[in-house]
């Protein structure tokens, strides 16, 4: 199973809702990782968990909050936000490797929020 | 700083070979990938280089220089599902990924 799903799919949210995206994989990848990403421009990245422990965050704004509640799950929690921040949300998984090479990142379909 | 530059579009025709290039200035380099994203889809990985030189995968090739910064993706024998954008990204730092700025093909009957 290759497969990264992702909920919901598509998102409306008004300014002063509380929403969470949700994103699970199960082939064993302790990296797992949120990408934002606008109308043909690249993947940003925002946040990468390792053994479920935040390992990066990209001076992303305090109103998304990642959370690793174990190794399969990923969340991220929106509150507040504001419409610019309307875009695809991806989110990626990957084999871990502290010290060495990389391996490639599998996506998911991602989640398309539209904040109103 | 961290820049990675891909062309903005191409249009080849179907059967011809088209190059991406892709040029990268980075504070570090642990390995180049090379995605492909259909519009409205997630990116898929077609390749990765890590060492410099060529690695082949079927109608795709994907070439490294380290000392030059610059790596390419040859597609051979185009077909129209290769009409897609192409992503360069550079791994410079355990799991910190920096896509490109992305390549939007378009193949042509």
């Amino acid at each position: 199973d290759t497969e990264v799903t992702q909920t919901p799919k598509h998102l409306v949210m008004g300014m002063t809702n509380k929403k969470s995206l949700k994103c699970e994989q199960h082939m064993g990848h302790r990296a797992m990782y949120w990408y934002k990403q606008k109308a043909k421009k690249p993947p940003e990245l925002m946040f990468v968990y390792s053994y479920e422990k935040l390992s990066i965050n990209e001076s992303v704004p305090s109103r998304f909050s990642p959370e690793c509640p174990n190794s399969s799950l990923l969340n991220l929690h929106l509150h507040a936000l504001q419409p610019e921040d309307s875009a695809l949300y991806l989110c990626a998984s990957s084999q871990e490797n502290l010290r060495g090479p990389t391996y490639e990142q599998y996506f998911g379909p991602g989640t398309r929020l539209t904040v109103t | 700083g961290q820049n990675i530059d891909q062309p903005t579009e191409m249009t080849a025709t179907e059967g011809a070979i088209v190059q991406i290039n892709c040029t990268y200035q980075t504070s570090g380099f642990n390995g180049l990938f090379w995605y492909q994203q259909h519009a409205g889809e997630a990116p898929t990985f077609l390749s990765y280089n890590v060492l410099d030189g060529l690695e082949e995968k079927g109608r795709f090739s994907s070439f490294l220089s380290r000392s030059k910064g610059y790596s390419y993706l040859l597609l051979k024998e185009l077909q129209m599902k290769d009409s897609a954008s192409y992503l360069c990204a550079v791994t410079s730092g355990t799991y910190k990924y920096i896509f490109g700025t992305g390549t939007r093909l378009k193949v042509l009957a």
